[in-house]
């Protein structure tokens, strides 16, 4: 069964510090989602790839993160500097297209800074 | 600004049934989607309304009226294995998924 792969699954880091996030949509996926859930609430659109295109990125902390999708297939989220309310669930989703009504899940990265 | 609202936590005891209720206000609406997260786990997939009425999934279930911007998913015949979070997510303008904070569903045996 096909499946999202995210890498890292844990990540320690200190503040200040660089961190990159990795994500393998499923297949034939062109809608590639990026997405930071605090412990207890819903997930948070950080940015949302059709393609290679950037067609959402309205919450992005565009001064520290950094998202992209060269090859309109897998793709790399950054946080440069982290601070510690970075500390958080990193989620990854994909689906066919953008109208499609199921997104699909990767395990996520869960990023602990310090 | 868009909000969804949902209850935070709902017990239910094994064997029973219980409603998950979401009020939602957003701009665009092409359907409302329902995801389950058990812990340290992934979201995944239930169940996804576009029209008014009830669609039914084994046993779940998940029900939508445009009309009064409110959807609830409705579980059935409870099992351990159900308790989880439950998320309700519209899908609006720009195909973004806009999430509600999520119920916890707490089942006593």
């Amino acid at each position: 069964e096909a499946e999202v792969a995210q890498s890292p699954r844990y990540k320690i880091t200190e503040k200040s510090q660089a961190v990159a996030f990795w994500c393998d949509p499923i297949s034939g996926h062109a809608t590639l989602y990026w997405y930071r859930q605090i412990l207890g609430q819903g997930p948070e659109l950080l940015v949302q790839f059709q393609d290679e295109s950037v067609v959402d990125d309205s919450q992005l902390p565009k001064d520290r993160f950094s998202a992209e999708r060269l090859k309109g297939v897998d793709s790399t989220l950054k946080i440069q500097p982290a601070e510690l309310g970075d500390s958080a669930m990193y989620l990854c989703a994909s689906s066919r297209g953008q109208g499609n009504t199921e997104a699909f899940f990767g395990q996520g990265t869960r990023l602990t800074v310090v | 600004g868009q909000s969804l609202e949902q209850p935070s936590e709902v017990t239910a005891v094994e064997g029973a049934i219980v409603q998950i209720n979401c009020t939602y206000q957003t701009s665009g609406f092409y359907g409302l989607s329902w995801y389950q997260q058990h812990d340290g786990g992934a979201p995944t997939f239930l169940s996804y309304n576009a029209l008014d009425g009830l669609e039914e999934t084994g046993r779940f279930s998940s029900f939508l009226s445009r009309s009064d911007s409110y959807g609830y998913l409705l579980l059935q015949e409870l099992q351990m294995k159900d308790s989880a979070s439950y998320f309700c997510a519209v899908r609006g303008s720009n195909y973004q998924l806009i999430w509600g904070a999520g119920t916890k569903l707490i089942i006593k045996p």
